[in-house]
């Protein structure tokens, strides 16, 4: 079945950095863009970035571009986010999610909470 | 970027209500709009996609009508299982914007 498991999460300064992990198995990670989406606290859900199947491209939210970048190891079925200059704001549940072509994001993981605070 | 809203924020219906959701893209995005679920503590579900099409294993008391613009989410026959938050996505555009959210609640 298919399974998305994020991890990397945990509490963080503003200003510093975090890499998020997300693992991928039962389904041919290498043919799927896949997606990152987060959820402040008592939030809707923000959109966040986008790879394509191969890595070649990459789109981000305004709100992150410049200070997260998305990328994917195909060997080993992994997407991760590499997030610098954190802010208070970006504490949220951040989730992983395959895309569907132009269906939708059709699995998702569990979430991991990110916390930015002094 | 395309802005998505939804209406009403929130609302409170009662088991058996039809109820209906209604989300707004800012430029038209054809067909490509997506309806979620989302319970407490839980990641997201998807209900609908293609603006009409129902995924694979939910019930057929939820439908999805729309094009352009325009879009909305019904629920048939409230069942206590379906008071949970719904988003909508629209995926026209590599920059999937979602709608702020709808809480459906037990009146």
């Amino acid at each position: 079945q298919v399974q998305l498991v994020e991890s990397g999460g945990g509490l963080v300064q503003p200003g510093r950095s975090l890499r998020l992990s997300c693992a991928a198995s039962g389904f041919t990670f290498s043919s799927h863009a896949i997606h990152w989406v987060r959820q402040a606290p008592g939030k809707g859900l923000e959109w966040v970035a986008v790879i394509s199947y191969d890595g070649s491209d990459k789109y981000y939210a305004d709100s992150v571009k410049g200070r997260f970048t998305i990328s994917r190891d195909n060997s080993k079925n992994t997407l991760y986010l590499r997030m610098n200059s954190l802010r208070v704001e970006d504490t949220a549940v951040y989730y992983c999610a395959r895309d569907w072509n132009y269906n939708g994001l059709d699995y998702w993981g569990q979430g991991t909470l990110v916390t930015v605070s002094s | 970027d395309i802005q998505m809203t939804q209406s009403p924020s929130s609302l409170s219906a009662s088991v058996g209500d039809r109820v209906t959701i209604t989300c707004r893209a800012s430029q038209s995005i054809s067909s490509y709009l997506n309806w979620y679920q989302q319970k407490p503590g839980k990641a997201p579900k998807l209900l609908i996609y293609g603006a009409l099409s129902l995924q694979s294993g939910v019930p057929s008391r939820f439908s999805g009508s729309g094009s352009g613009t325009d879009f909305t989410l019904t629920i048939s026959s409230l069942q206590p299982e379906d008071f949970a938050t719904y988003y909508c996505q629209q995926s026209y555009s590599t920059l999937r914007t979602f709608g702020q959210g709808t809480k459906l609640e037990i009146k």
